[in-house]
């Protein structure tokens, strides 16, 4: 079983206020995401990647900034936090591109900006 | 762009009742098809997919067919547990053009099964 580890559990900040989101997994997948999930909107995809150094731009991208630095790591950054940032925020990993790979998604970061 | 309706917001069961939750999608391509579910406290976990037209994927009781023609992925259980209750997410992913990689999720459809 993939283990997707999130880092912190929760976040509190003010608006302005520069957050960064940790995204660990062990099983060196290839793929790796961030999503948000609002109640109304379900899950939206912010940023994801394919590889270290490698970012693809998801639906909902403005105010997010993510980096792969490794094969395990993917980070979401918050530059100038806003209260339309307050979310449920997950990551998640696949290992390829064929039809059978299944998405292996960490517990979330809740995140509030007061 | 790929995009995927899930009709009800929420649904409220009895035990033992029979479960539908719609699921219609919308892409250029001939998207894979997947169903997850999220317990509470919890992300969001694979249940089933399904790659092709006609092909039913299952797991647990819960079923669904691929059906190309009308664009649709229902969700069903013949009897539902208190146990079921949790979020289902109905899902497309992109194999081809620019899209690759991307999976795409519809808002979701909360289930309360009561005993």
């Amino acid at each position: 079983e993939a283990a997707v580890t999130q880092s912190p559990r929760n976040k509190v900040t003010v608006t302005g206020g520069n957050v960064t989101l940790s995204c660990r997994q062990t099983n060196s997948h290839n793929y790796m995401y961030w999503y948000r999930q609002d109640t109304g909107h379900g899950l939206r995809l912010i940023h994801y990647s394919y590889g270290a150094g490698n970012l693809q731009i998801g639906d909902v991208p403005d105010g997010y900034k993510a980096t792969r630095t490794t094969q395990e790591d993917f980070f979401l950054l918050l530059e100038l936090a806003s209260p339309s940032q307050t979310s449920l925020y997950f990551c998640a990993s696949r290992e390829g591109l064929a039809s059978a790979e299944t998405l292996y998604f960490g517990s979330g970061t809740r995140l509030t900006v007061l | 762009g790929d995009s995927v309706t899930q009709t009800e917001g929420q649904v409220a069961l009895s035990e033992e009742d029979f479960l539908t939750i719609h699921c219609n999608y919308s892409a250029s391509g001939y998207p894979a098809l997947f169903w997850y579910v999220q317990y509470p406290g919890e992300g969001p976990q694979f249940l089933f997919r399904a790659s092709r037209d006609k092909e039913k994927g299952s797991s647990r009781g819960f079923e669904a067919t691929y059906d190309k023609g009308t664009t649709s992925f229902h969700l069903r259980k013949a009897s539902v547990q208190e146990s079921d209750s949790a979020v289902y997410y109905c899902a497309l992913g992109d194999l081809t053009g620019a899209n690759t990689g991307k999976l795409t999720f519809g808002h979701g459809t909360i289930l309360r099964v009561h005993p």
